[in-house]
């Protein structure tokens, strides 16, 4: 039961590079969302879908985009890096099925913009 | 917007009870949470309270919820040393999918 899974675990980027991130859950969630973390300032909300085809921005979206084309998948792109940019990045599903509406996170992916 | 606050540090000696302090914004939340997060790893959920309790119990662990002043508390009993680790208190956003609003987190730290 795999759970969230996060792809990759850590990278490098150079200022200007792009990436996507890959987050994939095995839990018919129907909830996604993306997070970043950064010392002293918790976890803050990038970007969720509530469902596939659908995304919206939460609290710091800027410089970054994502994809829902499958229920499963939710990517977040990042097309132009940024030394901001620098951050632990959480993937998160939930399920409006489930009361207790508590979300399960991947493990995290460290990304270093140099 | 919302937010949530949190003391940023807490430390206490083995055997001891920690308690973190949280206070939440938004009225509406429906359900309040707590997460850990251990070092180097993601964020597990430790319990949660919906929001017509006052108190829920599990184990060692404690929820107190004061709705009128919007303050939520998590007591460990009896804290180890692998209750190290940084905890999260969290509410949920309806008008954000559920997203969690979190706080900044508290960092435990207990020694023996």
């Amino acid at each position: 039961n795999a759970g969230v899974t996060q792809t990759p675990k850590f990278r490098v980027l150079k200022t200007g590079q792009s990436m996507t991130l890959l987050c994939a859950q095995d839990m018919n969630h129907e909830y996604m969302y993306w997070y970043r973390q950064d010392p002293g300032m918790g976890l803050r909300l990038i970007h969720y879908s509530v469902g596939e085809g659908t995304t919206a921005k939460g609290e710091v979206p800027d410089g970054y985009n994502v994809s829902r084309l499958k229920k499963q998948n939710f990517l977040l792109g990042l097309e132009s890096a940024a030394p901001s940019q620098t951050s632990v990045y959480f993937c998160a599903s939930s399920s409006p099925r489930r009361v207790s509406g508590e979300a399960f996170f991947g493990q995290g992916t460290r990304l270093t913009v140099v | 917007g919302e937010d949530v606050e949190q003391s940023l540090f807490l430390s206490v000696r083995e055997g001891d009870s920690s308690v973190i302090n949280c206070t939440y914004t938004d009225s509406s939340s429906t359900y309040l949470y707590w997460y850990k997060q251990e070092p180097g790893a993601g964020l597990q959920l430790l319990t949660y309270i919906f929001s017509n309790m006052d108190m829920k119990q599990d184990q060692r662990l404690t929820v107190l919820l004061n709705k009128k002043d919007k303050h939520l508390s998590l007591r460990i009993a009896d804290t180890q040393t692998g209750d190290s680790a940084i905890y999260f208190c969290a509410e949920r956003f309806e008008q954000a999918g559920t997203a969690l609003i979190f706080g900044k987190g508290t960092t435990l730290s207990v020694s023996s």
